[in-house]
C-alpha cells in the first residue's frame, strides 16, 4: 500500500463547475499538508499548504484537512480551462526533516 | 525574488553514456536542495537533498549521484545511465527548516534509448 494515495483520473468538468480533488495517506505522524499544480512538461507549483487539521482558502481555492480520517482535499470553484493540470497532493512529517511525501497526481481537464 | 534555473531541458542519451544536469538557484542563501525524478504517471520520488555545501544526502540506491559544490548550485550526474534512468529530473529549493514550501524548477526530460 502506498503511504499517499491520489486517484489519478482524469476528472473531467465543464467550465464553471466546481472540481473536487482528493487524497489519502497511511502516516498519522504528517501534520503539513501541500497541494501542487503541475502543467504538462513543467515543474510544479506550490498552490497551497495548511498546517494539521481545518480548512484554508485563498481565492477560488480551498484546502481541507481531516487527519481523523487522513484525509485531505483541494477545491476549485468556478472552475477555467486555465485550471487544467495535474494536481499533485503532498505531506510530510515535523521529524522527517524536509522531505516530502507524494501522490501520484489527478489530472483535470476542464471542459470550454 | 528568488529563482531556480535547470538545464538542459531536454536531453537524449544513449545507454551507458554519462549524465550531468545542473541547477542553480538565485536571490537566496544557503538554501535546501533537491533532486526529484518523476516517472511516467508517477508521484515525485526524492533521489537528493542537500542542507549546505558538500552535505548530500541519498534517498534512492541507484546509480546516480549529486554533489553541491557551491551554495546555490546542485547537480545529478551518472557514469553509466541506464533505460530505466529515463524520466522527468527536477531541481527543487526550499529555505532552512521550511518544510511547507519547496519550490521546484522546470524539469529537465532525460530519455535514456
Amino acid at each position: 500500500q502506498k503511504e499517499v494515495e491520489q486517484d489519478p483520473g482524469p476528472l473531467s468538468v465543464p467550465e464553471g463547475a466546481i472540481v473536487s480533488l482528493n487524497c489519502t495517506y497511511s502516516n498519522s505522524a504528517f501534520q503539513y499538508f501541500m497541494w501542487y499544480r503541475q502543467y504538462s512538461r513543467k515543474g510544479p507549483e506550490l498552490l497551497m499548504y495548511t498546517y494539521s487539521s481545518g480548512n484554508k482558502e485563498d481565492g477560488r481555492f480551498t484546502a481541507q484537512v481531516d487527519k481523523s480520517s487522513k484525509y485531505i482535499s483541494l477545491f476549485i470553484r468556478d472552475s477555467q480551462p486555465s485550471d487544467s493540470a495535474t494536481y499533485l497532493c503532498a505531506m510530510s512529517a515535523e521529524a522527517a526533516g524536509n522531505k516530502l511525501t507524494f501522490g501520484g497526481g489527478t489530472r483535470v481537464l476542464v471542459k470550454p | 525574488s528568488q529563482t531556480i534555473h535547470q538545464w538542459p531541458a531536454t536531453l537524449v542519451q544513449p545507454v551507458g553514456s554519462p549524465l550531468s544536469l545542473e541547477c542553480t538557484v538565485e536571490g537566496t542563501s544557503n538554501p535546501n536542495l533537491y533532486w526529484y525524478r518523476q516517472a511516467a504517471g508517477r508521484g515525485l520520488q526524492l533521489l537528493f537533498y542537500s542542507v549546505g555545501i558538500g552535505q548530500i544526502s541519498s534517498e534512492v540506491p541507484q546509480n546516480l549521484s549529486a554533489s553541491r559544490p557551491q551554495d546555490r548550485q546542485f547537480i545529478l550526474s551518472s557514469k553509466k545511465l541506464l533505460l530505466s534512468d529515463s524520466g522527468f529530473y527536477l531541481c527543487a529549493w526550499s529555505n532552512p527548516g521550511a518544510i511547507n514550501t519547496i519550490y521546484f524548477g522546470e524539469g529537465s526530460w532525460l530519455t535514456v534509448v
